[in-house]
């Protein structure tokens, strides 16, 4: 079956733009994780959805970056006014359940910004 | 807090020979314990997981960990090195319950013909 897929595989956007980001989890899958990957480190938390609610959006950096899951599938991450700083690859994964679930990656989305 | 420590960033080994990727973890409580293998533009893959079991974990591929609580690590190892072995190894820690998975920095393995 199909696993865990994010768009675009890259993305490169100028400093002060907006980009958004999106994850298809494997259908079925009510938990989604957003993390971020910057160069030379472990992938960090961002946020959590259960269903369509983000259940904890701790490791969200700022309020520049915000994600939706309107309708408990497709999730996008939206960042605004991008900076240097914010060039990383955006990982994507779902999990059958909340807790205790393995959690299935995608691929990333590898975000520049010049 | 939770932490996990991986002891090198960099592993060189020549094939057929044994591979070991050191893991230290920092936690209040026993955490789920997992070892995640990530290859060039693949998504990260899950080698293996200790969830206060059997302290000998065995995974995919050849790989096992062992769970030592006296020490606080989670070494991963394997008898005999392939190049298709040759990727990024991560260790990671979950709180019991929990749904946030914390992430060691990264083992780059590189495999010698």
């Amino acid at each position: 079956g199909a696993g865990v897929s994010q768009t675009p595989s890259n993305k490169v956007t100028e400093k002060g733009k907006y980009v958004e980001l999106r994850c298809d989890p494997i259908s079925g899958h009510t938990a989604l994780y957003w993390y971020r990957q910057s160069l030379g480190q472990g992938p960090e938390f961002l946020i959590y959805f259960q269903g369509t609610g983000a259940a904890d959006d701790s490791g969200l950096p700022n309020d520049r970056f915000f994600a939706v899951r309107p309708e408990g599938s497709v999730s996008t991450l939206k960042i605004q006014r991008t900076e240097r700083g914010d060039s990383a690859v955006y990982l994507c994964a779902s999990s059958p359940t909340g807790e205790g679930g393995e959690q299935f990656f995608g691929p990333g989305t590898r975000l520049t910004v010049l | 807090a939770q932490s996990v420590t991986q002891l090198d960033s960099h592993v060189s080994v020549s094939e057929g020979t044994p591979v070991l990727l050191r893991c230290n973890y920092s936690s209040s409580y026993s955490p789920s314990l997992f070892w995640y293998v990530q290859h060039p533009n693949k998504g990260l893959q899950l080698l293996l997981k200790y969830t206060s079991a059997a302290t000998l974990v065995k995974g995919i591929n050849g790989f096992e960990a062992e769970f030592k609580k006296s020490e606080t690590s989670f070494h991963l190892t394997k008898p005999s090195a392939h190049m298709s072995d040759a990727a990024e190894y991560f260790c990671v820690a979950r709180m019991d319950s929990s749904y946030k998975l914390i992430f060691g920095s990264g083992t780059r393995l590189l495999v010698r013909p």
